[in-house]
């Protein structure tokens, strides 16, 4: 069974410090990897995904098979990073297809 | 926003009623699905539907059921609604056909079991 787990549950950095936020996944197949946010109060919305390797408001993600890794880092973080942040991983089950969740890391960027 | 309305966004109730919760797409999207938010357990999938009429249970899918009737409608009903199920609940949609496709979130819904 696949697994996402993210170590912290609360985050606080200063603005212009750099930030990582951690994700390990437990999965037997090709992971496909995703970082979603959730600002104060607002729906879910994907901030990248590794397949695409974009670089999404300054936040960059590697996926390390090795390490079963996908950490999320920005070099210098801004008051507006705040939010909620999700690493997911897609899994396929016969022709059905599903993300599962970490629980999640709360950001605070202080000023 | 990718098209997806739930409705109600916010609901009051007491234990023992029954409470259904609808999402509604425009994309004609293939997939939908029904999460819960919680504090310290992030978000869990309650239901899925890979097509019309056909669904599946996730991982916390007691007290639950799902209809889809048509492509752009996905039901949550809580038969008998308990305080345990005091959550945000969020419906997402995707084109699926392959593990690299984004899932699309609503705008949530919170309920209360009083």
């Amino acid at each position: 069974a696949q697994r996402v787990t993210q170590p912290e549950k609360l985050l606080s950095v200063f603005k212009g410090a750099p930030v990582e936020l951690k994700c390990n996944y437990s999965y037997s197949g090709s992971p496909e990897l995703f970082w979603y946010v959730q600002y104060s109060r607002q729906r879910l919305q994907l901030l990248l995904r590794h397949i695409s390797r974009e670089s999404i408001k300054g936040f960059t993600a590697d996926l390390n098979k090795g390490e079963t890794s996908f950490h999320l880092k920005k070099p210098f973080a801004q008051e507006e990073d705040s939010a909620m942040y999700y690493c997911a991983l897609s899994s396929r089950g016969g022709s059905n297809y599903k993300l599962t969740f970490g629980k999640g890391t709360l950001l605070t960027v202080n000023p | 926003d990718a098209g997806i309305t739930q409705s109600p966004r916010h609901k009051v109730t007491e234990t023992g009623t029954p409470v259904t919760l609808r999402c509604h797409q425009t994309e004609n999207h293939r997939y939908m699905y029904w999460y819960r938010q919680d504090p310290g357990h992030g978000l869990r999938l309650i239901h899925y539907s890979y097509g019309v009429k056909d669904t599946d249970k996730g991982e916390v899918s007691d007290g639950y059921s799902v209809s889809r009737s048509k492509t752009e409608d996905f039901l949550l009903t809580l038969e008998s609604a308990t305080s345990s199920q005091t959550s945000v609940y969020f419906c997402a949609i995707s084109r699926g056909g392959s593990t690299g496709d984004t899932q699309y979130f609503g705008p949530g819904t919170r309920l209360t079991v009083l």
